[in-house]
C-alpha cells in the first residue's frame, strides 16, 4: 500500500520557537500535498497545501517546503503559539482518489 | 451551513451488539468517506462513495463492517456484532471534488465508540 512516512510523533516546542514536520512519500504520482490540523475532540482540519511544481508555500506563519527529488515534504510552523498545540497530518492522494494520511505529529507549545 | 454533522457523538455498547453511526455531509458535496482513527493505526480510510456510490471499500476491516449512502444526504457505517477492537473515533467526511483534484475534506466531529 502507498505510504506516507511522518516524523516526528510528538513535539515540544517553546513558545516564539520553530516547529518543524517532515513527511516522506513513496509515489511519484502523488500531486498534491495537504497538511491537517487536528485539535482534541474536533474532526481534522484543511490548514495548508502544496503542489509539487512549486518548492514552497506559505501562508501567514506556516510555510510547506517540498523536496521533489527527495519525495519530502515539510510543514515549519514559525513563531509558535500555544493555540498551534493540536495535532498535525501530512496526506497525499493515493490510487482511486484515496487520501492517505501521514501517522500525526501532536505538538505540545509550551508558554 | 453547519457543516458535516456525525450522530452519536459518543457510543458505548457491548461486545456483539449493532451500532451504526450516522452521517449528514455538507449539501452538494459529490464525495463522502469513513475514516477511523485510533492511537495505533491513525486515521484509516473504510471506505468512500461518489455520487452515492461506493467507489473503494478496501478498508473495511471485515464482513462485519457495512456502510450505506442512500441519498446524497445521508450516510451510515454499521458494524454488526461489534468487538472490543472496534472501539476508536469514527469520522465522516465530505468534500467537493476527489482528493486528487485539490477537494479539501470537511470532517465531522466524530464519533466516539466504546466496546465494552
Amino acid at each position: 500500500q502507498q505510504q506516507v512516512k511522518q516524523s516526528p510523533q510528538s513535539l515540544i516546542v517553546q513558545k516564539g520557537g520553530i516547529s518543524i514536520i517532515n513527511c516522506a512519500y513513496e509515489n511519484t504520482a502523488f500531486d498534491y500535498f495537504p497538511w491537517y490540523q487536528q485539535f482534541p475532540g474536533k474532526g481534522p482540519a484543511l490548514l495548508i497545501a502544496i503542489r509539487p511544481d512549486v518548492s514552497e508555500k506559505k501562508e501567514g506563519r506556516f510555510t510547506i517546503s517540498f523536496n521533489k527529488s527527495a519525495k519530502q515534504f515539510s510543514l515549519h510552523i514559525m513563531d509558535s503559539q500555544p493555540g498551534d498545540s493540536a495535532t498535525y497530518f501530512c496526506a497525499a492522494p493515493g490510487p482511486t482518489d484515496k487520501l492517505i494520511f501521514g501517522t500525526g505529529t501532536r505538538l505540545q507549545v509550551f508558554p | 451551513d453547519a457543516g458535516v454533522i456525525q450522530s452519536p457523538r459518543h457510543e458505548v455498547t457491548e461486545m456483539g451488539q449493532e451500532v451504526t453511526l450516522r452521517c449528514k455531509p455538507i449539501s452538494g458535496h459529490d464525495y463522502l468517506f469513513w475514516y477511523r482513527q485510533t492511537m495505533m493505526r491513525g486515521l484509516e480510510l473504510l471506505i468512500y462513495f461518489n455520487n452515492n456510490v461506493p467507489i473503494d471499500d478496501s478498508g473495511m476491516p471485515e464482513d462485519r463492517f457495512s456502510a450505506k449512502m442512500p441519498n446524497a444526504s445521508f450516510s451510515t457505517l454499521k458494524i454488526q456484532p461489534s468487538e472490543p477492537r472496534d472501539s476508536a473515533v469514527y469520522f465522516c467526511a465530505s468534500s467537493l471534488g476527489g482528493p486528487s483534484n485539490t477537494g479539501e475534506l470537511f470532517f465531522g466531529e466524530g464519533s466516539r465508540l466504546t466496546v465494552l
